[in-house]
């Protein structure tokens, strides 16, 4: 039983589409992150949010745009994509960014084709 | 620099055997340290966790793992292999910066025999 939702769990769209993900946590965390997994790489952070401000951005490029509106739901829109952003999108959470109690929990992902 | 290096892309043992998967990193400062396991089609699960005190941490489905900091190691083990262990597993380092950045290893695929 995972505390972090994600929607959907894929999603298949073309370049010129425009689409978001949705990331939930029901865990009272203050903290959320995005990041890309694609085959035979490791796990990328793309972005960390904290207290629903952005606290790094790891030069992703702008055809991907998140939001966090509140300390329980993270947004990850994307439009303009490329066939290379194809990949396994991870949101997780934890109760804070630093030290010993920055254990982060992940969703199920969001698996994403782009054609 | 900062890195998580899994040295077995891809470990095969049989059903009851012992399993190690090695994991060496690099970390400036004192390093936290953490074992994922992820099932085909599922988000990343917390298997254990170091952060200070007794180098050997137990974590769950009968996981353990150890800290050795002459070694730059954090192996994970199990003394007995069930076929539903069959994963790939995750390495990672963080540490007290105010990012919450982990740095994650490329895996390791296992795969169970019966």
């Amino acid at each position: 039983e995972t505390g972090v939702t994600q929607t959907p769990r894929h999603l298949v769209m073309g370049m010129t589409n425009k689409k978001s993900l949705k990331c939930e946590q029901h865990l009272g965390h203050n903290a959320m992150y995005w990041y890309k997994q694609s085959a035979k790489k490791p796990l990328e952070l793309m972005f960390v949010y904290s207290l629903e401000e952005r606290v790094e951005n790891n030069s992703v490029p702008s055809r991907f745009s998140p939001e966090c509106p509140n300390s329980s739901h993270l947004f990850l829109h994307l439009h303009t994509l490329q066939p290379e952003d194809s990949a396994l999108y991870l949101c997780a959470s934890s109760q804070v960014l630093a030290g010993a109690k920055n254990i982060q929990y992940f969703g199920a992902g969001t698996r994403l084709s782009v054609l | 620099a900062q890195s998580v290096t899994q040295p077995d892309i891809h470990i095969t043992v049989s059903e009851g055997a012992s399993l190690e998967l090695r994991c060496n990193y690099s970390y400036g400062a004192t390093p936290y340290l953490f074992w994922y396991v992820q099932s085909p089609g599922q988000g990343l699960q917390l298997l254990l966790k170091y952060f200070s005190g007794d180098t050997l941490v137990q974590g769950i489905k009968g996981f353990e793992a150890e800290f050795k900091r002459s070694q730059s190691s954090f192996n994970l083990r199990k003394p007995s292999v069930h076929w539903s262990d069959a994963a790939e597993y995750f390495c990672a380092v963080g540490g007290s910066s105010n990012t919450g950045k982990l740095i994650f290893g490329q895996g390791t695929t296992l795969q169970v025999k019966p």
